[in-house]
């Protein structure tokens, strides 16, 4: 079975610009969580959807905004980027949306931002 | 200071040896503590899952938690140079709601053939 998959898997913008991330989850899975890694440190939580509703939401600011579809492949958009929005963004998924579940983890998106 | 604390490294270790890992959290309303293995330029992989206090082993590899000491360690006996890696510690607590984790900062494991 295939894991999480998510793309693009490396992308380059410039501060000012727009980036959507995607994600598609386990066959199964109904929740999808994001976090943003930065270089040197643990992933921090951002969103999570559970069935296309918002579960959760770490402390970033609104430029970041999530959805999550019928399929329950999810997106990830940040608005006017900084250069700290640099990292990798890693796309988790899990059977339920509450704690009983494993986070099973896609490989990231390697976001640069200059 | 932050919910979860993790021993700075990096750690490099001989083949065969016994490594401990250890995270501290102030948050006492954690009680699901997990250890995640991150290869470079990888997603983290879950290696243990705990709920609440106690020890539990899976091969060579020994989560413990004391939710008194708010104190988890990972234990990897006879360590190989495939271990070489970042290891997360990570914890959430019960909201129902959802499955946020809180990650420790990482620290890399380097094991020497």
């Amino acid at each position: 079975d295939a894991g999480v998959t998510q793309s693009p898997t490396h992308l380059i913008k410039t501060r000012g610009q727009h980036v959507t991330l995607r994600c598609s989850p386990i066959s199964g899975h109904k929740s999808v969580s994001w976090y943003q890694q930065v270089l040197g440190q643990g992933p921090q939580f951002i969103f999570q959807y559970y069935e296309k509703e918002e579960r959760g939401r770490g402390n970033f600011p609104d430029r970041f905004s999530a959805r999550q579809f019928p399929n329950y492949s999810s997106e990830l958009n940040v608005n006017a980027l900084l250069l700290g929005d640099s990292a990798l963004y890693l796309c988790a998924s899990s059977l339920t949306g509450g704690n009983t579940g494993e986070l099973f983890f896609g490989e990231g998106s390697r976001l640069t931002v200059l | 200071q932050k919910e979860v604390e993790q021993d700075p490294g990096p750690l490099s270790v001989p083949e065969g040896a016994i490594v401990s890992l250890n995270c501290t959290y102030s948050n006492s309303a954690f009680q699901y503590f997990m250890w995640y293995r991150q290869y470079s330029r990888k997603g983290p992989e879950l290696l243990m899952y705990t709920y609440s206090s106690g020890n539990k082993e899976d091969g060579r590899f020994t989560a413990q938690v004391d939710k008194s000491s708010k104190y988890i360690s990972l234990f990897i006996r006879d360590s190989q140079p495939s271990d070489s890696a970042t290891y997360l510690c990570a914890m959430s607590a019960y909201t129902g709601a959802n499955s946020k984790l809180t990650f420790g900062k990482g620290i890399t494991l380097s094991v020497r053939p």
